[in-house]
C-alpha cells in the first residue's frame, strides 16, 4: 500500500532559524512528490518534484527529491512567524492519479 | 477564476441525520478529489474522479458515505446517517491533470 511519512510531526523554533522537514514515501511507479502549506484554511501548493537531485526554491524556501532513497527534504531558511503552518507531503504514482498525503509537520515560528 | 468552491462552510448537525456537502471544481478541470482531514489522522483521501467518473472509492470509510458527480461542475459528497465520529474539515480538490491540486476552503462538520 502506498505511504507517505513525515517527520517531525510537531516543531517549534525561533525567527531566523533554518529549519528541515522530511518527507518518506512508499508509492508504486513513482510520478511526483508535491509539498503543500496549510495555514488555517486550505493547503496551497508550493513545489512539485519529479526528477532526483534538482533543487526547487523559491524565496527562502526549497526542496529536493531523491528518488533512490525515497525522500523528500523541504528547507526553510530564515523562518518567519508568517512560517507557521502544517507543511504537507503529497505523493502520486502512474498506476493511480489519487495524492496520497502524509500527515503533515506543524511549524510553529515564535518571534 | 474562483476557485475551487465547497459548500456549506460549517455545519452542525445532529447524529442520524443526513448530511451533503457540495463542490463546484475549477472549469475545465479533469479531476476532482474528496479529502477528509482531522487532527487523529491527517489528510485522507476519501473518493476521486476523472471525467466525472469515480475511479477509486477505497477510501471512503463505510456505506454511510456516497459520493457523486453528475456533471463536470458539480459533485456531492453525502453521509447518511452522521456519526459524531464523522466530524472533521472535508476538502473538495480539482485539478486539470495530474499533479498539483487547486483546494476548496473545506466544510468543516460537526456531529453532535
Amino acid at each position: 500500500e502506498d505511504k507517505v511519512v513525515q517527520s517531525p510531526l510537531s516543531l517549534v523554533v525561533h525567527e531566523g532559524d533554518t529549519v528541515t522537514l522530511n518527507c518518506s514515501y512508499e508509492v508504486t511507479n513513482f510520478r511526483s512528490l508535491l509539498w503543500y502549506k496549510q495555514e488555517k484554511k486550505a493547503p496551497t501548493f508550493l513545489f512539485m518534484l519529479t526528477s532526483s537531485g534538482i533543487e526547487k526554491k523559491s524565496g527562502r524556501l526549497s526542496s529536493i527529491l531523491d528518488k533512490k532513497e525515497l525522500f523528500s527534504i523541504l528547507n526553510i531558511t530564515a523562518t518567519q512567524t508568517g512560517d507557521s503552518a502544517i507543511y504537507l507531503c503529497a505523493v502520486e504514482g502512474y498506476n493511480n492519479n489519487d495524492m496520497r498525503f502524509g500527515a503533515g509537520t506543524r511549524l510553529t515560528v515564535k518571534p | 477564476d474562483a476557485g475551487v468552491i465547497q459548500s456549506p462552510r460549517h455545519e452542525v448537525t445532529e447524529m442520524g441525520q443526513e448530511v451533503t456537502l457540495r463542490c463546484k471544481p475549477i472549469s475545465g478541470h479533469d479531476y476532482l478529489f474528496w479529502y477528509r482531514q482531522t487532527m487523529m489522522r491527517g489528510l485522507e483521501l476519501l473518493i476521486y474522479f476523472n471525467n466525472n467518473v469515480p475511479i477509486d472509492d477505497s477510501g471512503m470509510p463505510e456505506d454511510r458515505f456516497s459520493a457523486k458527480m453528475p456533471n463536470a461542475s458539480f459533485s456531492t459528497l453525502k453521509i447518511q446517517p452522521s456519526e459524531p465520529r464523522d466530524s472533521a474539515v472535508y476538502f473538495c480538490a480539482s485539478s486539470p491533470h495530474t499533479g498539483e491540486l487547486f483546494f476548496g476552503e473545506g466544510s468543516r462538520l460537526t456531529v453532535l
